[in-house]
């Protein structure tokens, strides 16, 4: 079992819909969530970014944290055509474990956002 | 501009000729790691490094090895490269060693015939 669960997608949306990613996660260690965005041929770039529990939001993302189901959301309103990408959802235990600063991925969400 | 580069970004080569592929960062950054990216199984990293001259190995560090000589660099070799390590790679830096935002570069596509 991955230690980091996300469905691969492909998800498809309209214009100005509000998109829903999510993952699953068996670590308890972890306590650092990102969600990272990549564009086809390029590095991941990081969206959002937030320790423990509860909710973030910059512009039109929102970053929702539940440790105790453990499990992470991210919900973009109002998507665009230029949010077509792959999210990814990525962890890390702040090097409790040792590795440093080590994120552990997961597989990425492929989104296309329509006209 | 702060960055991550990669060199090259793209190679096709064969079993066993050994190459390496050059990560540089010019944001001083302590932290510098090497991932790999495969369909279905999501980024791996492969060896990270806290410092220069301490490096240490990541979840799939086999066929691999890395040096930490200067902050700024961080080049990946595969000294005997084989078909299963034709993946897409990708080299990061962050500024804190255990937590922080991690900057990744464009990547470098692999291939081995």
């Amino acid at each position: 079992q991955k230690e980091v669960e996300q469905d691969p997608g492909p998800l498809s949306v309209p214009e100005g819909a509000i998109v829903s990613l999510n993952c699953t996660y068996s670590n308890s260690a972890f306590q650092y969530f990102m969600w990272y965005r990549q564009y086809s041929r390029k590095g991941p770039e990081l969206l959002m970014y937030t320790y423990s529990s509860g909710n973030k939001e910059d512009g039109r993302f929102t970053a929702q944290v539940d440790k105790s189901s453990k499990y992470i959301s991210l919900f973009i309103r109002d998507s665009q055509p230029s949010d077509s990408a792959t999210y990814l959802c990525a962890m890390s235990d702040g090097g409790l474990t040792g590795g440093g600063n080590k994120l552990t991925f997961g597989t990425g969400t492929q989104l296309k956002v329509e006209l | 501009e702060a960055q991550v580069t990669q060199n090259p970004r793209y190679l096709i080569t064969v079993t066993g000729k050994k190459l390496t592929v050059t990560c540089s960062q010019n944001m001083n950054h302590e932290y510098m790691s090497w991932y790999r990216q495969d369909p279905g199984l999501g980024l791996r990293q492969i060896y990270y490094s806290m410092n220069v001259e301490v490096t240490d190995k990541g979840d799939v560090p086999e066929g691999y090895k890395v040096s930490r000589k200067e902050k700024r660099n961080f080049p990946l070799i595969l000294e005997s490269p084989s078909p299963n390590q034709t993946s897409l790679y990708f080299c990061a830096s962050s500024l804190g060693t255990v937590i922080g935002e991690q900057f990744f570069g464009p990547g470098t596509r692999l291939t081995v015939l």
